[in-house]
């Protein structure tokens, strides 16, 4: 069964720091993502990573894969606030005959920037 | 707007009563998703469809629960003699078909989701 594990649980940081959310995954996949959640609201797609050693940048947000340690990293450079919200890795499981399938999420890392 | 719709937004129920969640999927998208996400936990998949077909199902959708895509556009899921456990938000999402000859990409594009709270 296919686990997905992110550390911190919980993140404080200062506006204007720099910091990394990591996201380990227990199986092989090729296929990672990122997602950002407000309070009471759903989930927004960040990123698609979809290879060993791809890298996407957003802004201040940076993610990467590394398929062969089953490793992922969200990075965030020069916190502000607005980026203050829940960030969810998700990987995809077995790719059958259907094509790609199911996503298995992480427990999620509250960030907090704090100005 | 075109994005991922789920009605209700919000349920209030007594123990043992059913309810029922709608979800329309954006429109040429031909996979569409169910998951459930209590408070503090990531979202856990709860059952998928290719068009009208129920491809997998998991282990978390009990007996009492049971979901349909008649047609292979909108979705409903329901659930049956609910129970306090039951209490979570329900979230739907439909995927983007892939390019031609691959496989979608998997990105999901989630709705608002239905909050459940059952007393």
């Amino acid at each position: 069964e296919l686990k997905v594990e992110q550390n911190p649980l919980f993140l404080s940081m200062q506006e204007g720091k720099n910091y990394t959310i990591y996201c380990n995954y227990s199986t092989t996949s090729d296929r990672l993502y990122w997602y950002r959640q407000d309070p009471g609201k759903s989930l927004e797609s960040l990123f698609v990573l979809l290879s060993n050693g791809a890298v996407k940048q957003e802004g201040r947000l940076m993610a990467s894969l590394d398929t062969k340690a089953r490793l992922s990293t969200l990075h965030i450079t020069a916190a502000v606030h607005d980026l203050s919200a829940t960030y969810f890795c998700a990987v995809e499981g077995y790719i059958s005959n259907f094509g790609n399938e199911k996503l298995t999420f992480g427990t999620g890392t509250r960030l907090t920037i704090i100005p | 707007d075109t994005g991922v719709s789920q009605d209700p937004r919000h349920k209030i129920t007594k123990r043992g009563q059913n309810v029922t969640f709608r979800c329309d999927p954006i429109s040429e998208h031909n996979r569409l998703y169910w998951y459930r996400q209590t408070l503090g936990q990531g979202p856990e998949f709860l059952t998928y469809f290719q068009n009208e077909a129920q491809l997998e199902k998991s282990r978390l959708l009990s007996d009492r629960f049971s979901a349909e895509r008649p047609k292979g556009s909108f979705s409903t899921l329901e659930i049956q003699r609910t129970e306090q456990g039951d209490s979570a938000m329900y979230l739907c999402a439909s995927s983007v078909p892939g390019l031609a000859g691959g496989p979608p990409t998997g990105e999901l594009f989630f709705g608002e989701g239905s909050r459940l709270t059952v007393l």
